[in-house]
């Protein structure tokens, strides 16, 4: 069975400071892994996704997250916070067991920015 | 690029009425999902359709029922609405037989609300 953990339901950042949202992952098989992002009355949009390959990977909107199998992690990172990420951030795990892509999603992240 | 379209994007209903809420996913995508967000929680998996045929059922109520047309548009049935039905209903599509069925693509959502 898969199961993702994001530690901190918010995050609060200075505009121009490190963003990072951590993200634990439990999965029985190689996982495939997403960061999704959620603004207010919105759809999730995908930022970025780990398959196979690279275990640093690059997103959209310059966000980056890095797998580590060792510590079952995989979280995201933006060097330099913008206002407009403030944002809900949505981490999932699927396992591609069978042919299922169903994802499994943590609880969410909301991103504070201040000014 | 066409992205997944759901209609109505909101919708208010009494209970113990009925709602039909649609998808149309991205074009050649053949898979659809149906998630459902409850206010500050994260998307729960419902149910979802390969090439018209159930392919997986998640927490879907026996009061809802779904299904996929030979247009590969999908909609989601639901009767006897509840309070706790007041959610946010996204829709994904995907495409499995085309080898990207790892990525889900999430349409805009459907607000339902119940009074």
């Amino acid at each position: 069975a898969q199961s993702v953990t994001q530690l901190g339901s918010h995050v609060s950042v200075s505009e121009g400071a490190l963003v990072l949202l951590r993200c634990n992952y439990s999965s029985s098989v190689p996982p495939y892994l997403f960061w999704y992002v959620q603004y207010p009355n919105q759809g999730l949009q995908l930022l970025l996704k780990y398959t196979t390959g690279a275990t640093l990977v690059k997103g959209i909107n310059g966000f980056e997250a890095e797998f580590k199998k060792s510590e079952t992690s995989f979280h995201l990172t933006k060097p330099s916070a913008h206002m407009s990420d403030a944002a809900e951030y949505f981490c999932a795990v699927s396992e591609g067991s069978g042919g299922s892509y169903i994802p499994t999603f943590g609880r969410g992240t909301s991103l504070i920015v201040h000014p | 690029a066409a992205g997944v379209i759901q209609s109505p994007r909101h919708l208010i209903k009494e209970k113990r009425e009925t709602a039909t809420l649609k998808c149309y996913p991205i074009p050649r995508h053949d898979t659809v999902y149906w998630y459902q967000q409850g206010p500050g929680q994260d998307p729960q998996f419902l149910i979802s359709f390969y090439e018209k045929m159930q392919s997986d059922k998640g927490s879907i109520p026996d009061r809802f029922s779904a299904q996929q047309f030979s247009d590969y548009h999908s909609e989601l049935n639901m009767s006897s609405l509840e309070l706790g039905d007041s959610a946010l209903y996204f829709c994904a599509s995907s495409s499995l037989a085309g080898g990207k069925g790892i990525t889900q693509y999430f349409g805009p959502g459907t607000r339902l609300t119940v009074l």
